[in-house]
């Protein structure tokens, strides 16, 4: 069946590193991929999406990229901020319409 | 415009009592769903209503668990009775339509289920 798998965490870093965090995907069809974040005490909230092969979602200075060929979707920031400590959730939406989210990455930036 | 919202947002019970989650939709979403995050795993798909009506309950672990959302506004999920592997965060989330891949799905926070 569809799953995700997603890099385990927790990441901790120092502020201005750079972040990758992995996610790869099984899927039958042609899913949507999606990486939500959770601050705390808050809902998920979507962070970026991409709908199609070679697509690149991008918001607040993140960036993933729909790979087909190595079905990943991994998530990269170039410079990380105090305030994007949070939990990071890989997703895909299949074409029978359920989501599929991998178990989360904590991050915790360091000033 | 207000967010998803889930009550309570924590609640804590012994093992065979019944709770009951709330969530409320943003106002005008058709779609509703259920997803539940067991510690330190992933989180898992319990059910989709369209309106009134479930449209998928294939997630829905066992017949401990009650989801209605009775005129279309509002949804409660119910574990009666409750056991100890039920334990985990409950997320509520909603669409407006629902019938495509692209479609944004907002969560509310979750209500985070202890049981004892």
């Amino acid at each position: 069946g569809d799953s995700v798998t997603q890099m385990e965490g927790p990441v901790t870093l120092s502020e201005e590193a750079f972040l990758t965090i992995n996610c790869t995907y099984t899927a039958t069809g042609y899913p949507s991929l999606f990486w939500y974040v959770q601050y705390p005490g808050e809902g998920l909230q979507l962070l970026l999406k991409a709908t199609k092969a070679d697509d690149k979602g991008s918001n607040k200075g993140f960036e993933a990229t729909y790979r087909k060929e190595t079905t990943s979707f991994h998530l990269e920031k170039g410079s990380v901020q105090v305030s994007d400590s949070a939990v990071y959730f890989c997703a895909l939406r299949s074409t029978g319409n359920q989501f599929y989210f991998g178990t989360g990455t904590s991050l915790t930036v360091i000033p | 415009e207000a967010g998803v919202t889930q009550f309570p947002s924590h609640s804590v019970i012994e093992k065979g009592q019944t709770v009951t989650l709330r969530c409320d939709p943003i106002s005008g979403h058709d779609n509703l769903y259920w997803y539940r995050r067991v510690m330190g795993k992933e989180i898992k798909f319990l059910l989709h209503f369209v309106k009134e009506s479930k449209q998928d309950e294939s997630g829905m672990p066992n017949n401990r668990f009650l989801a209605e959302r009775t005129g279309g506004t509002y949804s409660t999920l119910k574990v009666q009775p409750a056991e100890l592997e039920d334990s985990g965060v409950y997320f509520c989330a909603s669409s407006q339509h629902g019938q495509t891949l692209v479609e944004t799905q907002y969560f509310g926070p979750g209500t985070r289920l202890l049981v004892l």
